[in-house]
């Protein structure tokens, strides 16, 4: 079946260190990755669509500056926390499908714990 | 704005069934999922129903689906312990169909 891969999958680093966050679709093509936030006990939130080729889009209250999100290739978008604070300690998702423009389920890569001290 | 509402918890024996509920408000909906969280892992699916089904049975999970009701179960047969875990609802969120909202999850707890 569809896999992605998130890399790495725990993260503790130093406040002001930018982070970056891998997804990797491994035996199929994804244009379109879709990256989530989850707070302890909390649901996932969409934070942004990726689009291979594009600029990303972000939801509502998502700041594009703070998490830079870069889709260069069918296989693989990124993640990057720029100038991460306590804050931005969450977990994060990030999903892919491998039949776009279609209602067929997302598939989820197992997350990073970012934890900035 | 769309909304997703779970049950927060639910604990049962194992060799029960369980039943998750979910209630959902776009009636648009084509698909609608459930995912199972393991601790500290990412979210694996379990299952989808097509908005045109009532239920779908698939070894020991059944999904219903009230249309009329916008209400979504998950009914786990035999629980085990190793089904111990966060269980998620989610519907699309929007109308290209790109991204999926999710409810709050329900924790099921099973004990031996």
């Amino acid at each position: 079946g569809a896999v992605v891969s998130q890399h790495p999958s725990w993260v503790i680093c130093k406040s002001g260190t930018s982070v970056k966050i891998e997804c990797r679709s491994l035996d199929f093509q994804a244009t379109t990755m879709f990256w989530y936030r989850q707070f302890p006990k909390q649901s996932l939130m969409l934070m942004a669509t990726s689009n291979e080729g594009s600029k990303a889009t972000y939801e509502q209250g998502v700041e594009k500056d703070k998490f830079l999100i870069n889709h260069a290739s069918l296989t693989l978008s990124t993640l990057t926390v720029t100038s991460a604070h306590p804050e931005d300690s969450s977990f994060y998702i990030c999903s892919a499908r491998d039949h776009p423009g279609t209602n067929q389920p997302q598939h989820f890569g197992d997350g990073t714990r970012l934890s900035i001290l | 704005g769309e909304d997703v509402e779970q049950s927060l918890f639910l604990s049962v024996r194992e060799g029960d069934s369980s039943v998750i509920n979910c209630t959902y408000t776009d009636s648009s909906s084509t698909y609608l999922y459930w995912y199972k969280q393991e601790p500290g892992a990412g979210l694996q699916l379990l299952t989808y129903i097509f908005s045109n089904m009532d239920m779908k049975q698939d070894q020991r999970l059944t999904v219903l689906l009230n249309k009329k009701d916008k209400h979504l179960s998950l009914r786990i047969a035999d629980t085990q312990t190793g089904d111990s875990a966060i269980y998620f609802c989610a519907e699309i969120q929007n109308q290209a169909g790109t991204a999926l909202i999710f409810g709050k999850g329900t924790t099921l707890s099973v004990s031996s």
